[in-house]
């Protein structure tokens, strides 16, 4: 079966600071990977997704940039953290991107940037 | 995507049927219907999707209206672990197959 992981669960840095989250998929190959973002009481914003090793297309002008080094990997970078990139971060996967294909979400990182 | 329209919250008691209600007036042909389910400090869970025909899965059944312009997530006995916010998305067949959340409605379930 397959599996997603992210890490870390929880993490607090200050304003300024760089930014790594990672994301794992297991069971798959090839898989669709997406990073989603939901600021406290409002809904999720799709950041960014990947098709394919190497292959990032961003959904919204940020302070942010992802990365896939390998296939089942995705990466949530920031070079300098603003308080406004605090929020709960999903990392999803899909089979394909046909829309009929359901996405499966991670157990997320919560940030606190202070 | 096209947009979808829920109530923004509904109640429930434990052991009864749920009906969420959806409308998506402007629903195109190739539009999926789907639904997911967000518990409190948890990831979004797949629930269920269809394109034309109602559908039935272990975790609930969907109801689609002839012409589409409005489906019916159904929980057939609500459990305490049922509360959570569902959203209710439509994702165009020629896409990337982006999920687009809206507000969902958020259900609560009383013992």
């Amino acid at each position: 079966s397959q599996t997603i992981h992210q890490w870390p669960a929880t993490l607090v840095q200050p304003v300024g600071s760089p930014l790594s989250l990672e994301c794992t998929v297991e069971g798959t190959s090839n898989p669709n990977l997406y990073w989603y973002r939901q600021a406290a009481g409002r809904g999720l914003q799709l950041l960014f997704y990947s098709v394919g090793i190497g292959q990032i297309s961003s959904e919204v002008p940020q302070n942010l940039s992802a990365s896939r080094p390998q296939d089942r990997q995705f990466i949530l970078s920031s070079k300098k953290l603003l308080l406004s990139d605090s929020g709960f971060y999903l990392c999803a996967w899909s089979a394909g991107t046909v829309s009929s294909y359901e996405q499966y979400f991670g157990p997320g990182t919560r940030l606190t940037v202070t | 995507d096209a947009k979808t329209t829920q109530p923004n919250s509904m109640e429930s008691n434990e052991e009864e049927p749920v009906h969420l209600p959806c409308n998506h007036s402007t629903i195109s042909g190739t539009d999926y219907i789907h639904w997911y389910r967000q518990l409190p400090s948890q990831g979004p869970e797949y629930v269920i999707h269809g394109l034309t025909s109602n559908v039935n899965n272990r975790m609930a059944s969907l109801a689609i209206a002839e012409d589409r312009k409005s489906s019916t997530l159904i929980l057939h006995r609500a459990t305490l672990r049922d509360a959570a916010v569902y959203y209710c998305i439509l994702r165009d067949g020629g896409s990337q197959g982006n999920l687009i959340f809206g507000k969902g409605t958020k259900l609560s379930v009383k013992p």
